[in-house]
C-alpha cells in the first residue's frame, strides 16, 4: 500500500501568517496517462466530518477561500493557508486515490493559533 | 443539495454484528462511487471500502476483508456497510461519503458519522 507521510504533526502560526503542511508519499500517484496527481486534501474541525479543500493535488473545491492552495507532484506535496485565520484551526489531511483498492490517508496535521 | 445520513451504530460485544446504513438525497445516486470512511476516537482517518455505481466493483480495507460487506440499493438511494466478526480495533466513527465529481476516487461529501462500539 501507498504509505503517506505528513509533516509536521502540529503547528502554531500567528493570525494572518502563513501555514504549510507537508505530505510524502511511498511512490510516485503521478499517473502518466492524465499527467493528474492523485492526492487531495481535508479539513477536519473538532466534532465535524472531514470537508474536501483540494483535490488533483492543486484543484480547489468549489467554494473553499483561496487562501488555501495546493501544490506538488509525484511524491511530495504542500498543502499551503497563505494567511491563516481562526476559523482556519483545524486537522489537515491528505490522501491518496491513486491506488483504487487501497486508499489511504496521511496521519493529519493539527492546526492551531499562535 | 447533497445529504448523506448514516445510521446503524451502536454497541456491540466482540464477535458480534452491525448493519450500517447511509440515505443518500439531492443528487443522482446510481451515477457514484459510495464509499465508507471510519476514525477511531481521537485517531486519524481510515478508509474502509469502496463501490461502483452499479455494485459490480468493490474494495476493502485489509483489515476488513471477508468481515465486512459494502453493498448498495440504487432504486433506495441506500448505501450500507454489513460488519461481522467485529473487533476491538473496529471501534470508530464511520462516515459514508460520496465519490468526487472529477471521477477521481477522494471525497467530495461526507455524512455527520455513526459511532460504533465494540466492547464487552
Amino acid at each position: 500500500d501507498i504509505v503517506m507521510t505528513q509533516s509536521p504533526d502540529s503547528l502554531a502560526v500567528s493570525l494572518g501568517e502563513r501555514a504549510t503542511i507537508n505530505c510524502k508519499s511511498s511512490q510516485s500517484i503521478l499517473y502518466s496517462s492524465n499527467n493528474k496527481n492523485y492526492l487531495a486534501w481535508y479539513q477536519q474541525k473538532p466534532g465535524q466530518p472531514p470537508k474536501l479543500l483540494i483535490y488533483w493535488a492543486s484543484t480547489r473545491e468549489s467554494g473553499v477561500p483561496d487562501r488555501f492552495s495546493g501544490s506538488g507532484s509525484g511524491t511530495d506535496f504542500t498543502l499551503t493557508i497563505s494567511s491563516l485565520q481562526a476559523e482556519d484551526v483545524a486537522v489537515y489531511y491528505c490522501h491518496q486515490y491513486y491506488t483504487i483498492s487501497a486508499l489511504t490517508f496521511g496521519g493529519g496535521t493539527k492546526v492551531e493559533i499562535k | 443539495e447533497v445529504h448523506l445520513v448514516e445510521s446503524g451504530g451502536g454497541l456491540v460485544q466482540p464477535g458480534g454484528s452491525l448493519r450500517l446504513s447511509c440515505a443518500a438525497s439531492g443528487f443522482t445516486f446510481s451515477a457514484y462511487w459510495m464509499n465508507w470512511v471510519r476514525q477511531a476516537p481521537g485517531k486519524g482517518l481510515e478508509w474502509v471500502a469502496s463501490v461502483k455505481h452499479d455494485g459490480s466493483e468493490k474494495y476493502y480495507l485489509d483489515s476488513v476483508k471477508g468481515r465486512f460487506t459494502i453493498s448498495r440499493d440504487n432504486a433506495k438511494n441506500s448505501l450500507y456497510l454489513q460488519m461481522n466478526s467485529l473487533r476491538a480495533e473496529d471501534t470508530a466513527v464511520y462516515y459514508c461519503a460520496r465519490d468526487g465529481e472529477a471521477a477521481g476516487l477522494y471525497f467530495d461529501y461526507w455524512g455527520q458519522g455513526t459511532l460504533v462500539t465494540v466492547s464487552s
